[in-house]
C-alpha cells in the first residue's frame, strides 16, 4: 500500500525557514515525480513544484522559485521541501503528492507568526 | 499556464440529488500521446485531497460508482448520481497535460 507520511505541524517566526519531510512507503520514490502543493481555504490548491528523486531534477511554479527548495534522499525514501524567508502569506497546509496527484500525504500545517 | 475554470463555485444539494460540476480549460488538454490528463479530486474538511477520477473518466479503485467523469478537449464534467453525506467537501479538477500542472478553483458541495 502506497503511503506518504509527512512531518508534524510547524510554528515559525517571520523571516525564518522551515524544512518539511514526506516519507514514502509501498514504492520507491525514484519511480515517480513528487509534487508539493499549497492549500489555503480561501485560495484553493496551488502547485509549488516537483522533484524527480531519481536524478534530483526540479521544476517550480514561477511564484515559488525563490521560496521553495525541493530535495530528496533516496536512501530513506523521503522527499523534502524547504521554505525560506517566511511571511504570513506562507501560513498554509502543505501536501506532497505523487505521481500524478494519485496519492497524497496527510498534509502539514505551517503557521508563521511573531 | 493552463487556466481551469470550475463552475459553480458552490453547490447546494439534498441527499439523493444528482449534481454536476463543470471544469473548463483555457486550452485543449489532449496530450500528443493521445491521453487527456484531467483528474477530479475531493477534499473533505480537514483531510488531504482524494483522487476520484483520472484520465477524464476512469474511476479510481475504491471510489463509488455514483461518481462519473466525462468530456474532452476543453470541457469536462464530474457527475454525482445521488449525493450522499460523505460526498460533502470541495471538488477540484487538476490537469497535468501541460506544464505546470494547474488546479481549478474548486467547487464546494454543501447540504441544502
Amino acid at each position: 500500500e502506497v503511503q506518504l507520511q509527512q512531518s508534524g505541524p510547524e510554528l515559525r517566526r517571520p523571516g525564518s525557514s522551515v524544512k518539511l519531510s514526506c516519507k514514502a512507503s509501498g514504492y520507491s520514490i525514484t519511480d515517480y515525480l513528487m509534487h508539493w502543493v499549497k492549500h489555503r481555504p480561501e485560495h484553493g490548491l496551488e502547485w509549488i513544484g516537483w522533484i524527480d528523486p531519481e536524478d534530483g531534477e526540479t521544476k517550480y511554479a514561477q511564484k515559488f522559485q525563490s521560496k521553495a527548495t525541493l530535495t530528496a534522499d533516496t536512501s530513506s525514501n523521503t522527499a523534502y521541501m524547504q521554505l525560506s524567508s517566511l511571511t504570513s502569506e506562507d501560513t498554509a497546509t502543505y501536501f506532497c503528492a505523487s505521481p500524478s496527484f494519485d496519492y497524497w500525504g496527510q498534509g502539514v500545517m505551517v503557521t508563521v507568526s511573531s | 499556464d493552463v487556466v481551469l475554470t470550475q463552475t459553480p463555485p458552490t453547490l447546494s444539494a439534498t441527499i439523493g440529488q444528482s449534481v454536476s460540476i463543470s471544469c473548463r480549460s483555457s486550452q485543449s488538454l489532449l496530450h500528443s500521446n493521445g491521453n487527456t490528463y484531467l483528474n477530479w479530486l475531493l477534499q473533505r474538511p480537514g483531510q488531504p485531497p482524494q483522487l476520484l477520477i483520472y484520465l477524464v473518466s476512469r474511476l479510481e479503485s475504491g471510489v463509488p460508482n455514483r461518481f462519473s467523469g466525462s468530456g474532452s478537449g476543453t470541457d469536462f464534467t464530474l457527475k454525482i448520481s445521488g449525493v450522499e453525506a460523505e460526498d460533502l467537501g470541495v471538488y477540484y479538477c487538476v490537469q497535468s497535460t501541460h506544464a505546470p500542472p494547474t488546479f481549478g478553483g474548486g467547487t464546494k458541495l454543501e447540504l441544502k
